[in-house]
C-alpha cells in the first residue's frame, strides 16, 4: 500500500538559513511524488513535483527537492527561509502501478508546520 | 491558470441537517476529490470521482455522499450533519492521464461548524 511519512510536526529556522522538511514514501512501482504548501485558512497551493529523470526538481518560491531512490525520500529544501515561507507543507505519492478508478489518487503525509522566524 | 472553486468559505449548520457543499472545476479535470482536514490528521480523502456519475469511497465514507451530474461539477453531501463533522473541507481536481500530469488544484476549502 502507498503511504507517506513526514516524521516532523514542526520545523523552526532562522531567516536566511536553509530549510529543509522531510519526507519517505513507500509505494510498490515507481513513485511519483509532490510537495504542496498551505497558508493559513486557505487551500493547498502545488510546488514541485517529481515524475522522472534528474533527481532535483525544481519549483516555485525558490524550493526544490531532492529524489533519493534507495532512501526513499524525496527532501524539500530552500537554500534561505523567509519569514513568508512560514506555512503548513504536506507530501504526497501517487503509485506508477495504480489503474482503474484509482488513477490520479494521491497519498497525503500529516503535513509538516515550518515556523522561519526573523 | 486552473480554477477551483468551493461556494462557501465558512457554514454554521445544526445537528441533523442536510448539508450541500458545492465544488466547481474550469480545467475539464476528469477526477474531483473531496477530502476533509483536520489538525494532526492531515488530509483524509472521503469521496473521489472519475468521471460524471462515477464515484470511489475513499478513507472516510462514512456520513457523507457525493454527486457528480456534471464534469466540472462534484457535491458533498452530509445527508445528516454531526458534530464531529466540523472540519475543513477541501476539494481537489486533476488530469486522469498520465501524460497530463497529476498534481491535484485545490479549491480555498470550506470551515463547516456543526453546532
Amino acid at each position: 500500500a502507498q503511504s507517506v511519512a513526514q516524521p516532523e510536526d514542526q520545523v523552526n529556522v532562522a531567516e536566511g538559513n536553509p530549510l529543509t522538511v522531510k519526507c519517505t514514501y513507500s509505494v510498490s512501482g515507481n513513485p511519483y511524488l509532490f510537495w504542496y504548501v498551505q497558508y493559513p485558512n486557505r487551500g493547498l497551493q502545488f510546488l514541485l513535483k517529481y515524475i522522472t529523470g534528474d533527481n532535483l526538481v525544481k519549483g516555485s518560491y525558490g524550493f526544490e527537492a531532492e529524489f533519493n531512490k534507495s532512501q526513499t525520500s524525496f527532501h524539500l529544501k530552500k537554500p534561505s527561509a523567509l519569514v513568508s515561507d512560514s506555512a503548513l507543507y504536506f507530501c504526497a505519492v501517487r503509485d506508477s502501478k495504480g489503474r482503474g478508478s484509482t488513477l490520479g489518487r494521491l497519498y497525503f503525509g500529516r503535513g509538516t508546520q515550518l515556523t522561519v522566524w526573523p | 491558470d486552473v480554477k477551483v472553486t468551493q461556494s462557501s468559505r465558512y457554514l454554521v449548520k445544526r445537528t441533523g441537517e442536510k448539508v450541500f457543499l458545492e465544488c466547481v472545476q474550469d480545467m475539464d479535470h476528469e477526477n474531483m476529490f473531496w477530502y476533509r482536514q483536520d489538525p494532526g490528521l492531515g488530509l483524509r480523502l472521503i469521496y473521489f470521482s472519475y468521471d460524471v456519475k462515477m464515484k470511489e469511497k475513499g478513507d472516510i465514507p462514512e456520513g457523507y455522499s457525493v454527486s457528480r451530474e456534471k464534469k466540472e461539477r462534484f457535491s458533498l453531501i452530509l445527508e445528516s450533519a454531526s458534530t464531529n463533522q466540523t472540519s475543513m473541507y477541501l476539494c481537489a481536481s486533476s488530469f486522469l492521464l498520465s501524460g497530463r500530469g497529476w498534481e491535484q488544484f485545490f479549491g480555498p476549502g470550506t470551515r463547516l461548524t456543526v453546532l
